[in-house]
């Protein structure tokens, strides 16, 4: 059974970038699409960006000029950098497998954008 | 762009009753259309995934239908541990979310 662990920063000011990493245990990650998701507290969810690793990529338009999306094949890790971040970003980020659903999903960790 | 709307926002069930989700794409095409289930400082869980597939482990009351832009999530029977939140997605260039349905004990 694939696990999800989010890790990074659970704050960071406006206008910086926000970094985060997924590891990957049970699982490769040549295994499977690979997403972000995020969901601002007490709203719905939003989906960021997938990447697969031979390099498949795609970014949700309305983000797409300020995120990035990585994989560490050596590591088991996918990343994402958002840039330029404002307290609208502010939000509990999921990792998730997959791109046309979503079937494991990390517990999520909240962001928050504040000075 | 895709709009997925979800009906009702709230629903209000008693256990043992059913209790019947909409979700309305905005554009006909895929059959990809999934359903999660999410609950307080929970990850969403997929429920239904290609419409009407339920995922490991879901238990058999819970049933997804519908094609072009009408999709329907029908749980049979409602147990204490089904009352959450539910979504709707589906993908159509990019994954889509609906707005969610609450489902709360009558």
């Amino acid at each position: 059974q694939v696990q999800l662990q989010e890790s990074g920063p659970g704050l960071v000011k406006p206008s910086e970038t926000l970094s985060l990493t997924c590891t990957v245990s049970g699982g490769s990650i040549t295994s499977f699409y690979w997403s972000w998701i995020r969901q601002p507290p007490g709203k719905g969810l939003e989906w960021i960006a997938y990447r697969y690793y031979t390099g498949i990529t795609s970014y949700n338009p309305s983000l797409k000029s300020r995120v990035t999306i990585s994989i560490d094949t050596s590591k088991n890790q996918f990343s994402l950098k958002l840039s330029s971040v404002t307290a609208a970003d502010t939000a509990v980020y999921y990792c998730a497998t997959g791109y046309t659903d979503f079937d494991h999903w990390g517990q999520g960790t909240l962001v928050t954008v504040s000075s | 762009e895709l709009v997925l709307t979800q009906s009702p926002a709230t629903l209000s069930v008693s256990p043992g009753e059913r209790a019947t989700l909409s979700c309305r794409a905005s554009q006909s095409g895929s059959s990809n259309l999934a359903w999660y289930q999410q609950k307080p400082g929970q990850p969403p869980r997929l429920l239904i995934y290609g419409a009407s597939t339920r995922a490991t482990g879901i238990p058999a009351r819970f049933s997804g239908s519908g094609s072009g832009t009408e999709f329907t999530l029908t749980i049979s029977s409602l147990q204490s541990e089904d009352f959450a939140v539910y979504y709707c997605q589906q993908y159509n260039n990019w994954p889509s979310f609906g707005q969610g349905t609450k489902l709360e004990i009558k």
